[in-house]
């Protein structure tokens, strides 16, 4: 089992819907949650964080935590074309304060 | 908005030679790292630092190396490149965690896409 995992995709959802993004990890000690947008042949840039339990807004997007259930989602609301990127989902491991692990990253395509 | 600079963006570069990707960083962070990633892939761990002189391997083997004199300043260096290394390579840097156990954010810089001949 990975420690962090991510379906690969490409999830596909039409311009103007939800797109909700999963994340599951293995180290039920893990307190630091991020997602990364990357679009082809660039570099990730942080979309959010999210370290408490909940949910987290920030402007269309909503970072969603579950650590009972070690997994953590984005949403993306009123998705548009321009939102068509590979979303990594990374993850700080209890004892390994200074390194990040990622997900394969999940692929998405907003249709016009 | 993060100011992480990577030099060269695009090297090609016959098999044997000696290259030097260079990364500096302006915001003072003390870690630094290097991925390694090619095309539609996962991001690996190749190198980190937690602040000068200090660097460690990380996760996926690599044959390149990494020094860190200087807070702003962590190259890698590959003695002798193969057709093997070709790939991108980003480095990235985040400050010290807002408490103990957690970790602060990465800012990547914008990559160098190495191609080996």
């Amino acid at each position: 089992q990975k420690e962090v995992e991510q379906n690969s995709g490409p999830l596909s959802v039409p311009e103007g819907a939800i797109a909700s993004l999963n994340c599951t990890y293995s180290d039920r000690g893990s307190q630091s949650f991020f997602w990364y947008r990357q679009y082809s042949g660039k570099s990730p840039e942080l979309i959010m964080f999210i370290y408490s339990n909940g949910d987290k807004e920030d402007g269309r997007f909503t970072a969603q935590l579950n650590k009972a259930s070690q997994y953590v989602s984005l949403l993306i609301r009123d998705s548009q074309p321009s939102d068509s990127a590979t979303y990594l989902c990374a993850v700080n491991l209890s004892g390994n304060t200074g390194k990040l692990i990622f997900g394969q990253g999940t692929t998405l395509q907003v249709k016009p | 908005e993060a100011d992480i600079y990577q030099t060269p963006r695009y090297l090609v570069i016959g098999t044997g030679k000696k290259i030097t990707l260079e990364c500096s960083q302006t915001m003072g962070h003390d870690k630094m790292y290097w991925y390694q990633q090619d095309p539609g892939m996962e991001l690996h761990l190749i190198h980190y630092s937690y602040g000068v002189n200090s660097t460690e391997k990380g996760d996926l083997s690599s044959e390149s190396t990494v020094s860190r004199i200087r807070t702003e300043h962590f190259p890698l260096t590959l003695e002798s490149a193969r057709p093997s290394h070709t790939s991108q390579y980003l480095c990235a840097s985040s400050e010290k965690p807002r408490w103990s156990g957690g970790m602060n954010e990465q800012f990547f810089g914008p990559g160098t896409r190495l191609t080996v001949l």
